[in-house]
């Protein structure tokens, strides 16, 4: 099973509203990843956040890592069509490899 | 650079029957990974290898199913006897470094796999 809790499961949103999506994990990170999956797609890596509290960002996209490095977030400003997707987050696990959230499923109308 | 290459990209097989998956690598990435991605869900950790040697198994669902990577390189998943609750997108991943986790993983187009 999965070793972290992402929320929502799905989002619709009108082409111009805001989009955010959580990750939740009981235990405290080392870093987390984010992943964006297009419809028939592979995932694609976003960004890795590494500090506590950290904030990055990408044009319209906000990232969060909380001060406990147990939750992160991630913030889409103004959706675009170009936005459809599911975004993942991906948390480490066991020294070697990632363990990804079930995602978030974005759909966007125009 | 040639990314990561998997084949076939779609897979119809019979129950019962074995298939071979096969995944390229980038090349001189140390780290690959199999994810099974079932229809809205996230990848599934199957398992990791480290050059050669599989240090991660996990996974792996059951004893039908058999990753190897011979030579540090291309890499193979096989399932035998597959089963209809096989079917699934088997994702490959690579990563340049040795430790996997907080690596950026650079993912595969995906085989495609229905069983019947």
């Amino acid at each position: 099973g999965q070793q972290v809790m992402q929320i929502p499961q799905y989002q619709h949103v009108q082409e111009g509203e805001d989009f955010t999506t959580y990750c939740n994990s009981s235990t405290t990170l080392s870093n987390i990843q984010w992943y964006k999956q297009r419809p028939g797609g592979h995932p694609v890596f976003l960004i890795q956040l590494v500090k506590s509290g950290e904030v990055k960002k990408q044009k319209r996209l906000t990232f969060q890592f909380g001060e406990a490095k147990k939750n992160s977030s991630l913030h889409i400003t103004a959706t675009q069509t170009t936005d459809v997707g599911t975004y993942f987050c991906a948390v480490p696990y066991n020294n070697n490899d990632m363990r990804f959230g079930a995602g978030t499923r974005l759909t966007v109308k125009p | 650079g040639a990314g990561v290459s998997q084949s076939p990209r779609y897979k119809v097989a019979k129950r019962g029957q074995d298939v071979a998956l096969r995944c390229d690598p980038i090349s001189g990435h140390v780290s690959l990974f199999w994810y099974q991605q079932a229809l809205g869900q996230g990848p599934e950790f199957l398992t990791y290898f480290q050059n050669e040697a599989q240090l991660d198994k996990s996974g792996l669902p059951s004893d039908r199913f058999f990753a190897e990577r011979p030579e540090g390189s291309v890499s193979t998943l096989k399932i035998q006897r597959t089963q209809q609750e096989d079917s699934a997108v088997y994702l490959c991943a690579s990563s340049l470094v040795v430790s996997g986790g907080g690596n950026t993983q650079y993912f595969g187009p995906g085989t495609r796999l229905t069983v019947l």
